[in-house]
Formats: structure tokens, C-alpha cells, sequence
């Protein structure tokens, strides 16, 4: 079985620049999550999906921060414009139930904000 | 909402050596997970374990939910066991954030050979 897959790996930018990010959860997982994880930190939830719809959003930063998750499978989370304090790993995790399982995450996106 | 706390910081063993790792949350919770993050920042889902016991090779975990906490064992410890455990804890009481993990702030594992 596949894992989560996340696109790119890399991605340095400077600031006020736009960037976006890819994710395809593992097959037939209906619930998708987006974490931020700065260095030395545990990552932080920004947004959950299950299916296409969000079921929180709360702590994604909507002035700059923004996610989709068409059809209920890949999802893309974006920031324009970026600032410094963006500089981390965005993480995609998914899972097969919602609200309590197993979540399973991919190998994340470094992202660099100059 | 719900606070993790995770001990010890750091953590320096010797190649085959045992230890426990502890996770308190402030608040019930349905959802308790561990993980591994590796050198090369990958996170390992090790155990989905909201409450009893739990085994899986070297790896072992309890949580008695009641009194608010986890343990991770790892036994014989390897060189490859290093990098970062976290504990995430899942909020019971918030209605749409049921699903929300929150991580703690993880335990730095080195393991010397």
C-alpha cells in the first residue's frame, strides 16, 4: 500500500512570494490533515478535511493560508504572500476515520522563506 | 484546550539499553498517539493507544486515560531507534476539533553504540 505522497521535497522562496504545496493521502483514507512544524517544535494542526469538506480550520492563518481538497482525494495547500516567520515543514497526514485513528503522515515539504 | 507534556527532553542511552518515555495530557481525550520522527524527518506512526496496553516488537505503550497519561517502552534499545518521540493527545470535548491532534514537544532519543 502506497504511503502519502507530498510535492516537493524542497522549496525556497523569498518573502511576499506565493508558494503551494501537494498532497495525495493514502488510498481510500477520507480524512486529510495539514500540519505546520517548526524547528524544535511538535507539528501544529492548520487545517482538516474529511472528504472535500473542512471540518477545522481554525488555526490556519486565512489572510495568507489557504487549502482545497477537490474531489476527496489530492489536496493543495497555499501561501501568498509568504513572510519569514513561514520558514518550516508542512506536513500531510491522512487517515482512515474521522474523528479518532491512526494518522498517517508523508515525508512533509521543507519550506525556506528568504 | 488540551495540553501535552512529554518527558524527559533528552534522552542519551547506550546501545541495548532499556527506557520509558512519559506523556501527560491535561484533558481527557478519544485519540492518543506515539510517534517516531527519524533523522531524515519522516513521522512513524508507532501506536494508536487512547487507553490499555500495547506491543509491537521492542516497542511497548500503555495509557491509563483515567489518570491522564501514557508510557512508551523501548527495550534493547538500537542505533536506528534514534531520533524524536512524540505524543499527540485528540481533545474530546471540542465538538469540530474532535479530529485535531495536539503534539507535545517530543523526547530527543540518542542512541550510542
Amino acid at each position: 500500500e502506497a504511503g502519502v505522497a507530498q510535492s516537493p521535497r524542497y522549496k525556497i522562496i523569498e518573502k511576499r512570494q506565493s508558494v503551494a504545496f501537494w498532497c495525495n493521502p493514502i488510498s481510500g483514507h477520507a480524512t486529510l490533515y495539514w500540519y505546520q512544524q517548526i524547528l524544535g517544535q511538535g507539528p501544529k494542526l492548520l487545517i482538516q478535511f474529511q472528504n472535500n469538506g473542512v471540518v477545522d480550520d481554525s488555526q490556519l492563518p486565512k489572510d495568507r493560508f489557504s487549502a482545497e481538497r477537490l474531489k476527496g482525494v489530492d489536496s493543495t495547500l497555499k501561501i501568498q504572500p509568504a513572510k519569514l516567520e513561514d520558514s518550516a515543514v508542512y506536513l500531510c497526514a491522512s487517515s482512515s476515520r474521522w474523528p479518532a485513528d491512526t494518522q498517517y503522515f508523508g515525508p512533509g515539504t521543507r519550506l525556506t522563506v528568504l | 484546550g488540551i495540553q501535552v507534556e512529554q518527558s524527559p527532553p533528552d534522552l542519551i542511552l547506550q546501545e541495548g539499553a532499556n527506557s520509558t518515555l512519559r506523556c501527560n495530557f491535561s484533558d481527557s481525550v478519544n485519540n492518543l498517539q506515539w510517534f517516531h520522527q527519524n533523522p531524515w524527518g519522516q513521522l512513524i506512526n508507532l501506536f494508536y493507544i487512547p487507553s490499555g496496553t500495547k506491543q509491537n516488537g521492542r516497542l511497548s505503550a500503555t495509557t491509563v486515560a483515567t489518570e491522564r497519561y501514557s508510557l512508551l517502552y523501548i527495550s534493547s534499545s538500537q542505533t536506528t531507534d534514534s531520533g524524536v518521540y512524540f505524543c499527540a493527545a485528540g481533545d474530546l470535548n471540542y465538538g469540530g476539533s474532535q479530529g485535531n491532534l495536539i503534539f507535545g514537544k517530543g523526547t530527543k532519543l540518542s542512541v550510542k553504540p
